[in-house]
């Protein structure tokens, strides 16, 4: 079982729509991560939590340390939304604490 | 500006030879970090800079080889030891040496073996 899991694998949305993308993880963490890939490759950092809720215009991140969750919510959604999103954790032990644990991605492709 | 540039974007080898992939960082940020991604696979690591002349193993470090001889640097060398080279590869570095603030990723090199 990997150890970030996220949901889900790909999703295809209208234009508008209001889209969330969830991530469970099994392991102990400082900090979880939300990054968006575009199709060229790069990799830009969107938000970095460790408790609550973070805003940046469209896009809305949370996170539920009980109950090891968290979600990536796009409101209005849009075609240059269209992106492969990926959670990431800071594993909080060992002496590779430093180093992120990748989920799979989710693939979202927003339709005009 | 301030960033990672990783270069080149595209790589071409023929199997056998070692390649090189150049990341550099104008952020003055104590870590730095390797990753390769596969289709349908989440990015894995490769090895890990916590400081200038120091370097850790990462979960797939066999087949590579990294030096860290100066803080902005963190080459990645490919060899001939790699099973199946063919990937992307990200470069990446973060501020505090666990690197539990925020990260900073390049473009990307996509390396392809022939």
């Amino acid at each position: 079982k990997n150890e970030v899991e996220q949901s889900p694998q790909n999703l295809t949305a209208q234009e508008g729509e209001f889209i969330t993308i969830n991530c469970s993880y099994s392991v102990g963490i400082s900090a979880l991560h939300w990054l968006q890939q575009h199709p060229g490759g790069g990799i830009v950092s969107l938000f970095m939590l460790s408790s609550g809720k973070k805003k940046h215009g469209r896009l809305i991140a949370t996170i539920n340390i009980q109950e090891k969750h968290s979600s990536l919510h796009i409101t209005a959604s849009h075609p240059r939304d269209s992106a492969v999103y990926i959670c990431a954790v800071n594993g909080n032990y060992g002496g590779s604490q430093g180093n992120l644990i990748f989920g799979k991605g989710t693939k979202l492709s927003v339709k005009p | 500006d301030g960033g990672i540039t990783q270069s080149p974007k595209y790589l071409f080898r023929k199997e056998g030879q070692n390649v090189t992939l150049s990341c550099e960082q104008n952020l003055n940020h104590d870590a730095m970090y390797w990753y390769r991604q596969d289709p349908g696979q989440g990015l894995r690591l490769i090895y890990y800079s916590q400081i200038v002349n120091d370097f850790q193993k990462g979960d797939i470090a066999e087949g590579y080889s990294v030096s860290r001889e100066k803080k902005e640097s963190f080459p990645l060398t490919v060899t001939s030891a790699q099973k199946n080279p063919t990937a992307f590869y990200l470069c990446a570095s973060s501020v505090l040496r666990q690197g539990a603030g925020g990260y900073t990723f390049g473009s990307g090199t996509r390396l392809t073996v022939v």
